[in-house]
């Protein structure tokens, strides 16, 4: 079983669509949690922090459950430049573990 | 203007030819880091440094080398590639790295084949 596991997608969607994204981990130890956006084959870049009280970011909303040890993230109101990857990440002490990714394609 | 770099970019090299890619930070980061992405796999940790001269292991260190010298350069060495080292490699740093929340920075990436 992977430490991070996302479904690959694609997710294709219509602009002005509300998609939400999951992602689960395996190890309880975890303490850091983030989204960070890949556009094709370029640097990931972060996209936002994981809070345990959820937080926003404009049309960005991430969740953390720690109980059932899975993190996700809604976007509304879809934009054509929303396109790409989106790679959850997971920070158990010094080292960083990602996920596949989810690819998101938004749609005129 | 705040970067991380990787040179070089673009590399096609043989079986066995030793080679160094370079990453280089701006930011006076401590933690830096060496990852490869390959299809259906994701972002792996090769190695990863907390500060000068302190490197570990990440996932995937078998056939790399690295080291800390400066606390702004992390070379990635492959002292003798094979063709499953061909992959898309990027360097990446942030401020302190040790779990607390802190941002990774991206190098744009060095596209490696090994033939």
């Amino acid at each position: 079983r992977k430490e991070v596991e996302q479904d690959p997608g694609p997710f294709n969607v219509p602009e002005g669509a509300t998609v939400a994204f999951n992602c689960t981990y395996s190890n309880s130890a975890s303490q850091s949690f983030f989204w960070y956006r890949q556009d094709c084959r370029k640097e990931p870049k972060l996209l936002m922090s994981v809070y345990s009280s959820g937080n926003e970011d404009g049309r960005f909303t991430a969740q953390l459950n720690r109980a059932s040890q899975y993190i996700s993230l809604l976007i509304r109101d879809s934009k054509l430049s929303d396109s790409a990857t989106y790679l959850c990440v997971v920070n158990a002490g010094n080292m960083l573990t990602f996920g596949g990714g989810t690819r998101l394609m938004v749609k005129p | 203007e705040a970067q991380v770099t990787q040179n070089p970019r673009y590399l096609i090299t043989v079986t066995g030819k030793k080679l160094t890619v370079t990453c280089s930070q701006n930011m006076n980061h401590e933690y830096m880091s060496w990852y490869r992405q390959d299809p259906g796999l994701g972002l792996r940790q090769i190695y990863y440094s907390m500060n000068v001269e302190v490197t570990d292991k990440g996932d995937v260190p078998e056939g790399y080398k690295v080291s800390r010298k400066e606390k702004r350069n992390f070379p990635l060495i492959l002292e003798s590639p094979s063709p499953n080292q061909t992959s898309l490699y990027f360097c990446a740093s942030s401020l302190y790295g040790d779990g607390r929340r802190d941002t990774q920075y991206f190098g744009p990436g060095t596209r490696l084949t090994v033939l």
